[in-house]
């Protein structure tokens, strides 16, 4: 098993690009959760999804779109990139949703110019 | 609102050595603790979880320890190795709705050294 995997590991974007990060998970988990991770703060939630065809937002979810239609994939995108999404975001999945271990991704690292 | 508070924020221990990681928290109705430790360009990965039932769990050389009278809870490492350097992540769920939320803390950073 792959687990968690992201691409790309690295971006960088211009103030007003669009862009998707991706997502994949090989466990056949339903629940799936993009966050990111900002210095000196914790991890945020975005979005979420608890099955395909079913997304949700999470805690600062302006300037992000998710959509789910597999199980296995979880793209979030970016529409128009702004500095404030310099971060690293991190894919997680988990197999019963929020009550047990989430799994996470190897993180992308994006900075926006 | 909801916050968890780690302590202290970095720490540099030699190898062989063991440490003591805290984590306060207010969170409520309170459904489990999780610790996780993130290495360096990677992804957290989970050490333990502990429900409000369990006051000690152990994973390895990792010990935690939760006492949810005074919401408080440990990670000790025993026997430090430097393959321990990392930030190790407080995650405090939260019952709401049909599920649950996720408080994290901001980590402590440990470095062991030769």
């Amino acid at each position: 098993n792959a687990g968690v995997t992201q691409t790309p590991k690295f971006q960088v974007l211009k103030t007003g690009q669009s862009m998707t990060l991706q997502c994949a998970q090989d466990m056949n988990h339903e629940y799936m959760s993009w966050y990111r991770q900002d210095p000196g703060m914790g991890l945020r939630l975005i979005h979420y999804s608890v099955g395909a065809g079913i997304t949700d937002q999470g805690e600062v979810p302006n300037g992000y779109n998710v959509s789910r239609s597999t199980t296995e994939d979880f793209p979030l995108r970016l529409l128009s990139a702004a500095p404030s999404q310099t971060s690293v975001y991190f894919c997680a999945s988990s197999y019963s949703g929020t009550f047990g271990e989430q799994y996470f991704g190897p993180g992308t690292r994006l900075t926006v110019t | 609102k909801n916050q968890v508070e780690q302590s202290p924020q970095s720490l540099i221990i030699l190898e062989g050595k063991n440490c003591t990681l805290q984590c306060n928290y207010t969170v409520s109705p309170f459904s489990n603790l999780r610790w996780y430790k993130q290495d360096t360009g990677r992804g957290p990965v989970s050490l333990t979880i502990m429900t409000f039932s369990e006051n000690t769990k152990s994973n390895g050389r990792y010990t935690a320890t939760l006492d949810a009278d005074t919401k408080q809870s440990s990670l000790h490492i025993t026997a430090s190795q430097l393959s321990d350097s990392a930030s190790y992540i407080c995650v405090v769920s939260a019952q709401e709705g049909g599920g649950n939320k996720l408080t994290f803390g901001t980590g402590t950073q440990l470095k062991v050294e030769l």
